[in-house]
Parts: C-alpha cells; sequence; structure tokens
C-alpha cells in the first residue's frame, strides 16, 4: 500500500495564478484533510471531507476550494494564489473520524 | 486559533535522557493524539490517549492526560539520535463532530549522540 500520496512535491507559482494540488489514498478511509503547514507552527485544517460526496471548511478555508472526487481522492484548488498561501500543503485520511489520521509526504508552495 | 500549546518549543539533549514534552488544551475534548514529524516528512501517529483514560504507554513513549487540568505530556525514554524530530500534540474537540484535529506549534528535540 503506497497510503496517501500527494502531487506535486514542489510547486512555484506567481501571483495570480491557480493550481490544483492532487491527493490520494489506497486504505478505503472514508475522511480526508487538507492542512497547510506554515514554519514554526503546527497544522492548520484548511477544508476535510468527512465522506465521499461532502466537504465542509476548516479553520483557513479562504483563497482555496476542495473537490472529492471519490473516495479515494481528495483535491485542494487555489484559484489566484496570493503570497500569504506561501506554505507547506499536507493531506491526510482517517479511517475513522477523530481517530488516527495518515499524512501525506506534503507539497511545497512557493508563491512569488 | 489553535487549541493545543506544547510546552516547550525547543529541546536539546544527549542520547540515553528521557525527554518530556507538555501539551496544553483550552476546549473539552474526545482523544488527544501525538505525531512525529522528521524535517521535510509528513507526520507520522504516534499514540492515542482518550478522555477517560489517564495514561497510555508504546514501547518507549508514555503519554499522561489530566483531564482537569486540560493538559498531557509525553515521554520519550532512553532517547535516541533517531527519535530528534518535531513532536506535536492534536486535539479532537468534543464538539463539531469529531472531524477535525487541532494541532499545537510543536516540540523540536533534537538527541544528541
Amino acid at each position: 500500500n503506497a497510503g496517501v500520496t500527494q502531487t506535486p512535491k514542489f510547486q512555484v507559482l506567481k501571483t495570480g495564478q491557480s493550481m490544483t494540488l492532487q491527493c490520494a489514498q489506497d486504505m478505503n478511509h472514508n475522511s480526508m484533510y487538507w492542512y497547510r503547514q506554515d514554519p514554526g507552527m503546527g497544522l492548520r485544517l484548511i477544508y476535510y471531507s468527512a465522506s465521499e460526496g461532502t466537504t465542509d471548511k476548516g479553520e483557513v478555508p479562504n483563497g482555496y476550494n476542495v473537490s472529492r472526487l471519490n473516495k479515494r481522492e481528495f483535491s485542494l484548488r487555489l484559484e489566484s494564489a496570493a503570497p500569504s498561501q506561501t506554505s507547506v500543503y499536507f493531506c491526510a485520511s482517517s479511517g475513522v473520524r477523530g481517530e488516527t489520521q495518515y499524512f501525506g509526504p506534503g507539497t511545497r508552495l512557493l508563491v512569488l | 486559533s489553535q487549541q493545543g500549546e506544547e510546552d516547550p518549543q525547543a529541546l536539546s539533549i544527549q542520547e540515553g535522557e528521557n525527554a518530556t514534552m507538555n501539551c496544553s488544551y483550552k476546549t473539552s475534548i474526545n482523544n488527544l493524539q501525538w505525531y512525529r514529524q522528521n524535517s521535510g516528512r509528513g507526520l507520522v501517529h504516534l499514540i492515542l490517549i482518550r478522555s477517560n483514560e489517564r495514561e497510555k504507554h508504546s514501547g518507549r513513549l508514555r503519554v499522561t492526560l489530566d483531564t482537569s487540568k486540560k493538559s498531557s505530556s509525553l515521554l520519550i525514554t532512553a532517547s535516541r539520535a533517531a527519535d530528534t524530530a518535531s513532536y506535536f500534540c492534536a486535539t479532537v474537540p468534543f464538539s463539531g463532530g469529531y472531524n477535525k484535529l487541532i494541532f499545537g506549534a510543536g516540540t523540536r528535540l533534537a538527541v544528541h549522540p
């Protein structure tokens, strides 16, 4: 099992450009999450999907949209990137709500 | 706002010593989890302790939870250089459908050979 995979690993964008971060899990988990991690800080929840077909806002949703494409895949879209969105983005999944989350390796995003 | 706050922010010890990290949180929780993050990598789950539990062990890890003080501690015994990493506590609030993990800012642990 690959666990949670994320693409791309690294991306540089110019202000105003758009991009989609991809996440997939092969553990048959119901719940999936997107976090961002800024230097010296813990992870902050952007959006989550408790089950296929549902998505909800987390702590810092502004400037982002998500799509739960199917049970395996959960994508994060930046419509118009801003320098404040420079961060490391982590996708995670869990089989049971509120229980252990399994994280991907992260995507480092730099917005110039 | 972040729920958990770890203390200390950074810890430097020698191999073989014990490392203790503390976490405080603000609201009632369903459970509290500890994660480890090696530099440049994703987070790895270490241990979960439920609100009705007071202590839990896993190998060289010992976690305690005091719900009256809204605090938890992670003890790593006989530390090794490979334990060098950042350690985060994360809480699942009692409200909100258990869908959210709220992370603290982490403790950076350096274990020197």
